[in-house]
């Protein structure tokens, strides 16, 4: 099952403006990680925040934390078109053998220019 | 630094026919993972690799779905009888060692009619 859910499900905005999308999952974590997947295209990483951080930045790329809400949010700064994506947080659930990512359903950013 | 390789990148079979991927992930790399996304969700992890032993296949229906990684290097997915529920997006992902960032492949479509 999806561990995170995405919020929106879609986003529509003009060149220049912020976007920000929000991630809620459900159980504890070690640490998540936001992924941006281009038409067509694998999967990129984007970003990884660690469960004892609650901000964290990279580029124009702003990412919060909030344990104590299990939520999460990304926002991307003067958006370009070629923002255009879907962007999937995933949390990670740690055993003693593996670290399986675990994706939420992903919000579809449609930056136009 | 070449990415994960994938093939082929598109398929088409019907149903009851068998299919298989392909995976050469980054040289180096101790572990790869087959994840399935089907389309409007987030990838879902089927198996995950620790050289050439599995160490995680819980969501893999191995009534019809086989992976291997042969000298822990390549590794191949199968389905056989494929159903049309089966037809995805087969990403391949490896990492250098745990925890770590996973790079994904370009991903295999497969269109089950």
């Amino acid at each position: 099952s999806q561990q995170g859910e995405e919020d929106p499900q879609a986003l529509s905005i003009q060149e220049g403006e912020n976007a920000t999308m929000n991630c809620s999952y459900k159980t504890s974590i070690n640490n998540l990680q936001w992924y941006r997947q281009n038409s067509g295209r694998g999967l990129v990483h984007l970003i990884l925040i660690r469960s004892n951080e609650r901000e964290k930045h990279s580029g124009r790329l702003r990412v919060t934390l909030d344990t104590s809400k299990k939520s999460s949010s990304l926002l991307i700064t003067a958006s370009r078109a070629a923002d255009t994506a879907s962007y999937f947080c995933a949390t990670v659930l740690s055993s003693y053998n593996t670290d399986k990512l675990i994706f939420g359903t992903g919000t579809r950013l449609q930056v136009f220019p | 630094e070449a990415g994960v390789a994938q093939s082929p990148r598109y398929k088409i079979i019907e149903k009851r026919q068998s299919v298989a991927f392909w995976c050469n992930p980054i040289s180096g790399h101790a572990t790869l993972y087959w994840y399935q996304q089907i389309l409007g969700q987030g990838p879902k992890l089927l198996i995950q690799f620790q050289n050439n032993g599995v160490v995680d296949d819980s969501q893999l229906p191995k009534d019809r779905f086989s992976a291997e990684r042969l000298k822990g290097v390549d590794s191949t997915l199968k389905i056989q009888p494929a159903k049309l529920e089966d037809s995805a997006v087969y990403l391949c992902a490896s990492s250098l060692g745990r925890p770590g960032t996973q790079y994904f492949g370009p991903g295999t479509r497969l269109l089950v009619l």
